[in-house]
This record gives C-alpha cells, structure tokens and sequence, in this order.
C-alpha cells in the first residue's frame, strides 16, 4: 500500500531534549515536506526536499533541521525543544513532476514539549 | 507571495442543511493549482479534489460540489444536505508553477454538522 509513514505518533517531551520525528514513503516519491499545524493558522511549511542532499527552508524553519540522506526517509530534527514547537506535525510526498501533483500525507505527529 | 484566505473560521450547520466553505486566493502565477483537503476529527488530511488555473470548469462529486471562479480569485466549496460525517476541518490550498513547490495553505474551516 502506498503510503507515508510517521513514528511516533504522540510525542511528550521536556524543554531541551533533542528528538527526531522519523517519516518514510514508499512511492519513490522525489519531493518531501514536512508541516506543522496550529489552530488557527492552518499547516504551514518547515522545511522541503525535492531529492536526497537538496533541502531548503519553508515559512517556518526556526528551531528544526532535516536531512535527506536517502530518498524514502525525511526525518525532522528538534535539537532543543521548546514549548513553542507543541503542535501536530504532518509529513508529506509527492513525485517532482510538477506542483500540479497532490501530496500525500502522513497520519501526523502530535508533539507535546513540557 | 501566494495566499489562500478562508475567512469562516468555525461553521455550524443542521443535518441536511448545505454549506459553503470560501476560498480566495492570491498569486501572481498564470498558472498554478487549487486544492482542498478534509481532516477529520482522527487527524489525516484527505485529498478531496484538484483544479488546475485554466480549467474553470465546475465540478460535481456526489454531494460535493465546487466553484471555481478565475475573475474573483475564488474556490468556493459547497456540501449539500450535510450529514454528520462530514465534521472536520476543510483546508484549501494553493501550488504555483514555480520552482518553489510550496503548497500553501489556508487557515481551514472548522464545518460542525448537527444531527
């Protein structure tokens, strides 16, 4: 079945503690993306891929990081967690052939920092 | 930069009634790409429907409907005799033809059906 997959998908965690939100596509999907989602603000982009080494910064990059070492994986990155990172993270794919394509999302990761 | 705008934050309606979610958006592209996405209360983000600029045609889907309107820069949304099932949060979105590939989103509706 095609999909994204995201792990885990209830995250607690406390100021400070540096963690990783794994995703994973098995579409051979070039272009990944990671969202977060606030109320009141809709989803709004962190960061993109459009193929493994080649990343670039969305609306909101602050205090993330990611890396694309193989095409299938986008993991994103809180080396020190804040509580204004507590927010629903969504990941995403689609082919590269163009932005007509839709994306296909992962089930989201609530992310909770204490 | 480009911009989806959806003013109705939450909406309730009766069972059965029909309601309209608003859309409008900004670009300075020709070309670029409309969406909308539903998520429920579970969480997942549904794909519900694409529309590309130069086709202005409007779309029908069981009791789905869109309209897409070029000269007013609008997307509207419309469920007709809503049913409880469809709660959720409705999001449009908007792609340009740029190398950015940036799907933007707007801030959702919240649709509340009451049995």
């Amino acid at each position: 079945e095609a999909q994204v997959t995201q792990n885990p998908r209830y995250l607690i965690t406390v100021t400070g503690k540096k963690l990783t939100v794994t995703c994973s596509q098995n579409m051979n999907h070039e272009y990944m993306s990671w969202y977060r989602q606030d109320p009141g603000l809709g989803l709004r982009q962190i960061y993109y891929s459009m193929n493994v080494e080649v990343t670039d910064k969305g609306d909101v990059p602050e205090g993330y990081k990611v890396s694309r070492k193989e095409k299938r994986n986008f993991p994103l990155i809180l080396e020190s967690p804040s509580p204004n990172q507590t927010s629903l993270y969504f990941c995403a794919s689609r082919p590269l052939t163009g932005s007509y394509e839709k994306l296909f999302f992962g089930s989201g990761t609530q992310l909770s920092v204490l | 930069a480009q911009k989806v705008t959806q003013a109705q934050t939450e909406i309730s309606v009766v069972e059965k009634e029909d309601v309209t979610l608003d859309c409008v958006y900004e670009t300075r592209d020709t070309t670029y790409y409309l969406f909308w996405y539903k998520q429920p209360p579970s969480g997942e983000l549904v794909f519900l429907i694409r529309r590309n600029s130069f086709d202005e045609q409007n779309e029908i889907s069981g009791r789905y409907s869109w309209n897409f309107q070029k000269s007013t820069s609008s997307f509207n949304f419309t469920i007709t005799a809503s049913q409880v099932v469809d709660s959720a949060v409705y999001f449009c979105a908007l792609s340009e033809s740029d190398g950015n590939n940036r799907l933007a989103f707007g801030k959702g509706n919240q649709v509340v059906v009451i049995p």
